[in-house]
Formats: C-alpha cells, structure tokens, sequence
C-alpha cells in the first residue's frame, strides 16, 4: 500500500542551527501538504505545494517539492523555540476519496 | 467560531469498558475524519465521512464504529475497548473545495 516516510525521526538543535525534514512518498502524489504539530497539541495546516519542482518560502520555513513529484521537503533557517514541535507531510490517499495519507512526522527540538 | 470541538478530552477506560468520542465542526465542512495517532507512527485513519449519510472505512478500522449523525457531528465508537486502543484521538474536518484538514484539540484515551 501507499507508504508516505520522512527522515529523520528526531532531530536536537541549538537556537539559530538550521534543520530539514525530508517526505518520502512510495507513489507519485497530485499534491503534498505540510502540518506543525506543538507539543500537546493538535496539527495544523501549514503549507500546499502542487506542482513539480514547486518552492514556496513562509519567513524562516521554505517547502520544496520534487520533480518526481514524490518527495519534499521543509527547511527551516536559524530555528527559534518556537519551532519546536513535530512536522509531517501529507499527500492524497491514492485509493481516491478525500483522505490524506501522513508521513511519519519528525520531531524537532531546539535547545537554547 | 469554534471549529472542530472534541469531547472528552481525556478518557480513562477498563479493558472491556465502551464508549463514544464525540466531534462537531461549525465549519459547515462536508468531510469529517477520525484519526488516531501513536508515539512514531504519524496520524493513521480510522474512518471518514465524505458526507452526511455516508461512511467509510480507513487504514485501521478494526474495534471501532462511525456515526455521521448530521453535517455537524461524527461520532467514534469503541464498542470493547481494548489497551491496543490507548491513543490519541483527533478528529478533522475538511471543506469540499479544499484540500486543507482542520483538527479537533483531540481526545487522549488510556484503556487499562
């Protein structure tokens, strides 16, 4: 079935290194979206990219998505505690109807 | 504007015990989902509701039962709850238009 990876699983930084996520999809997606999760929280929407090789920047966070159209990835520059939380990636069910498949999140914490 | 309302927020239950996870979203959304979610395995989908009136099954449906009462309201139902089934339990919404998910605060649940 469709699987949906991201690398790495945990990632420690120190306030101001930068960190990158990385969405791996075993099938070739229409489009893929972004959640942030905080701790304790619930996901919440960040970002939609749908076209191949597509970049899109939101201040400190730039998204990328493959030519393939099968992986993407979220960098962030010069991380701040507030980017604390767990990122995951999102693509449509390719089985139809209107479900996500999510990746398996990777979760970031910035030391200070 | 509440958006996505989740009750309870906390469960603890017996082995065998039942219960209901309720949702409502004021979104006027047509797509309603259930996702549960377990430390390194991302969001899986329990059921989803493309619909009033309409359901189906997800990626892990097993031990569980859906109710799309109306357009506001999805339902999530253990029937015998079992430990497997400790979780945390979100539920979203999703306009017809877009491809954006938006979630509920979630329900976390320990089944002793």
């Amino acid at each position: 079935g469709q699987q949906v990876m991201q690398i790495p699983q945990y990632q420690h930084v120190q306030e101001g290194e930068d960190f990158t996520t990385y969405c791996n999809s075993s099938t070739t997606l229409s489009n893929i979206q972004w959640y942030k999760q905080r701790p304790g929280g619930h996901p919440v929407f960040l970002i939609q990219l749908v076209k191949s090789g597509e970049v899109k920047k939101q201040k400190r966070l730039t998204f990328q998505f493959g030519e393939a159209k099968k992986n993407s990835s979220l960098h962030i520059t010069a991380t701040q505690t507030t980017d604390v939380g767990t990122y995951f990636c999102a693509g449509p069910f390719t089985g139809g109807g209107n479900k996500l498949t999510f990746g398996t999140g990777t979760q970031l914490k910035v030391e200070l | 504007n509440a958006g996505v309302t989740q009750t309870p927020k906390f469960q603890v239950l017996k082995t065998g015990q039942s219960m209901t996870l309720q949702c409502a979203q004021d979104m006027n959304h047509n797509s309603m989902y259930w996702y549960r979610q377990d430390p390194g395995m991302g969001l899986r989908l329990i059921y989803y509701s493309a619909s009033e009136g309409t359901t189906d099954k997800g990626e892990v449906p097993n031990g569980y039962n859906v109710s799309r009462l109306n357009k506001r309201e999805f339902s999530l139902r253990l029937e015998s709850a079992a430990p497997s089934q400790t979780s945390v339990y979100f539920c979203a919404s999703r306009k017809g238009t877009s491809a954006i998910q938006y979630f509920g605060a979630g329900t976390r649940l320990s089944v002793l």
